[in-house]
């Protein structure tokens, strides 16, 4: 059973920058997507976008897109959602999650990274 | 704004039968793409609850169903519980934005 393990809770200050880790254990297969989601305290969950882990291709939804990264580490087993300028809005907590294909159920979910961007 | 729309909040008393909508159109539910639900107990973790539309995963209660219609979606919960007290989301792709698309949540409170 694929289990994933996100990195610990962030303080940042507006204009840094952050890049929070989903790690994935127990399948060592590769053909599937993780996704991201945010979650601001008491809202919905936004799609954020996914990256496959086969080839690295990555969607990103137009809200997100052009302020987050992300990126693979398959030696690491490793998934990675990035910052280079934080701002007051990305606080929040931050969702990863498998997927077989873009279309199909988030099957597993990491546990969650709360980030707090503040001054 | 969200893509797919569900309400804010439901309410039922134990024992009762709830339904949560979830409205989309035709570039995302009624393209066909499937939709799937998540249950969000109170400061944890989304957890499936329904995938493609209306399959439960191993380890899902029977009183949880869904359908899909035209461009919409709906989940049933029969037999309300306490436990069953969270937010609900509705899920699905959609072709115009070529990803995934959320709905709005909806909580649900057991009278």
């Amino acid at each position: 059973e694929v289990q994933l393990v996100q990195s610990g809770a962030e303080v940042k200050k507006p204009g840094e920058s952050l890049k929070i880790s989903c790690k994935s254990s127990g399948n060592s297969l590769t053909n599937y997507w993780i996704g991201w989601v945010r979650q601001k305290s008491g809202k919905g969950l936004e799609w954020m976008g996914f990256i496959y882990l086969g080839d690295s291709n990555t969607r990103y939804s137009p809200s997100f897109e052009g302020h987050v990264t992300f990126s693979l580490d398959k030696s690491l087993s490793s998934t990675y959602l990035q910052w280079n300028t934080l701002k007051a809005s990305d606080s929040g907590m931050y969702y990863c999650a498998r997927q077989a294909a873009p279309g199909s159920a988030w099957v597993a979910w990491g546990q969650g990274t709360l980030v707090t961007v503040s001054s | 704004q969200s893509v797919l729309t569900q309400p804010p909040s439901v309410s039922g008393a134990p024992g009762q039968r709830v339904t949560i909508s979830c409205a989309g159109s035709s570039t995302n539910i009624g393209a066909g793409y499937d939709v799937h639900w998540y249950q969000q107990l109170p400061g944890t973790v989304p957890k499936l609850i329904i995938y493609a539309n209306k399959k439960r995963p191993s380890g899902v209660s029977g009183r949880f169903s869904a359908s899909k219609s035209g461009t919409s979606a709906s989940l049933a919960i029969t037999g309300l519980q306490a436990e069953d007290a969270a937010d609900y989301y509705c899920h699905s792709y959609d072709n115009t934005l070529s990803g995934s698309v959320f709905g709005g949540g909806t909580k649900l409170t057991v009278l």
